[in-house]
């Protein structure tokens, strides 16, 4: 079964609009970290936003935020007032326990101007 | 967050040829990095976990005698990729720490 899902293989959004970008999980493990990640054209990974499983805010970084409803295991990426370079792929993981991540397969999200 | 960096970014190599991929944390004390290897419109695949001073740990799938892994001190690990083939060609990229901060990979093409 999957671990991580990420249902959007791709999204077209207008410049300056919000997007959200859907993440589900499955784990037994009580305690886990969720991550999302960008990876523009040129390659890199580049680290957005981290929710560990008892935090009891959501997290928010600039105008990333994480919609972490727990009870549904979701960790959907909201992007506010998208800029054409937010344009690029966008990965979900969750690390259980241990070091390692696990990936969903992505979403690549197009920003029209 | 931690500075990793990768070299080479690029690579062409012979096929039947070794490259070697350098991943270093140029501020960051690593005891454990990752590497990952990523085919075109797909996710990250983990291959490996290279701990320092020790053996690194394969995932299942994964030919150890052919993706050579050292990780000699804290700031360095290095990936081999021995006796290359077309197949080889991927996107490798090494991550640092629990935080998982990444280089900006390497493109390895196998001619």
């Amino acid at each position: 079964a999957q671990k991580i899902t990420q249902t959007q293989p791709g999204m077209f959004v207008q410049e300056k609009e919000a997007v959200t970008l859907d993440c589900t999980y499955d784990t037994s493990d009580p305690s886990y970290g969720l991550f999302w990640y960008k990876q523009p054209s040129s390659g890199e990974m580049i680290f957005l936003i981290y929710q560990g499983s008892y935090d009891q805010q959501n997290a928010t970084e600039g105008r990333y935020s994480l919609n972490f409803q727990k009870a549904r295991k979701s960790a959907n990426l909201v992007i506010s007032a998208s800029q054409l370079g937010d344009s690029a792929m966008y990965f979900c993981a969750m690390r259980e326990g241990n070091y390692q991540l696990i990936w969903g397969a992505g979403t690549k999200l197009i920003i029209k101007p | 967050g931690a500075v990793v960096s990768q070299h080479p970014s690029r690579v062409i190599c012979k096929s039947g040829t070794s490259v070697k991929i350098e991943c270093r944390s140029l501020d960051f004390q690593a005891t454990t990095m990752f590497w990952y290897r990523q085919f075109p419109k797909q996710s990250l695949m983990l291959m490996a976990t290279s701990n320092e001073g020790s053996k690194a740990t394969y995932e299942q799938g994964v030919e150890k005698d052919k993706f050579l892994i050292n990780h000699a001190s804290l700031t360095l690990s290095t990936l081999t990729v021995t006796s290359a083939h077309p197949e080889d060609s991927s996107f490798y990229i090494c991550s640092v720490g629990l935080e998982q901060y990444f280089g900006p990979g390497t493109r390895l093409t196998v001619t």
